[in-house]
């Protein structure tokens, strides 16, 4: 993986199921991994920031976990609700100078 | 309060006019970015600073310019603007560590059209 990247693009979750996606980075050189959410017409906003490998963390009915030595992270949606429609978005600094590299986003839309 | 202000939060612009979208952050970070948003292609990062007088370029950076003068403010420059500049853009600031960034602050976002 050179680039971070994110899936599925978009996925469709029922009021009250639950979801989860990934995002794979690369695993040389790691250093953190942060998750964002982004709602329409705002702007995103920090979920968590990992940085040890087996790291679990959650806000809420949403949780990720960290796997550094593979290259990727899921990101979990307990129970899903309208209101957690939104982009989700994960990024890594590129290196230690912070260049912070986004994934394209998985677009979560959650049907009443 | 905590914020990353932009400013204007809706541009248009005529090409070739140039024009400046001022960012300013009141948390005395280190770290700040510039990145645009354009449909299918998620945020790509233009420009970033890790503090007063280093900046460099990110994924994007041609017909932009910025300056870091002061650790608060990081303005985004078009010399010469084209429709191909149209787009979403943030501002984002973060502190800096030696294990990279933190969390990234973002302000509102400024739509910018050239036409």
């Amino acid at each position: 993986i050179l680039n971070v990247e994110q899936s599925p693009q978009s996925l469709h979750v029922q009021e009250g199921d639950s979801t989860n996606f990934t995002c794979s980075f690369p695993s040389s050189n790691f250093y953190a991994l942060h998750w964002y959410r982004w709602e329409t017409a705002k702007s995103p906003e920090a979920l968590f920031v990992m940085t040890l490998n087996g790291d679990e963390k959650k806000k809420g009915r949403i949780s990720a976990t960290l796997n550094t030595k593979e290259g990727y992270s899921y990101l979990y949606i307990k129970g899903s609700q309208p209101e957690d429609s939104a982009t989700y978005l994960c990024a890594s600094p590129k290196a230690a100078g912070n260049k912070l590299t986004f994934g394209g986003g998985t677009r979560v839309l959650v049907k009443p | 309060e905590a914020q990353v202000t932009q400013n204007p939060r809706y541009l248009i612009t005529v090409t070739g006019k140039k024009l400046t979208v001022t960012c300013s952050q009141n948390m005395n970070h280190e770290y700040m970015s510039w990145y645009r948003q354009d449909p299918g292609l998620g945020l790509r990062q233009i420009y970033y600073s890790m503090n007063v007088e280093v900046t460099d370029k990110g994924d994007v950076p041609e017909g932009y310019k910025v300056s870091r003068k002061e650790k608060r403010n990081f303005p985004l420059i078009l010399e010469s603007p084209s429709p191909n500049q149209t787009s979403l853009y943030f501002c984002a600031s973060s502190l800096s560590t030696s294990i990279g960034v933190t969390e990234a602050f973002f302000g509102q976002g400024t739509r910018l059209t050239v036409v």
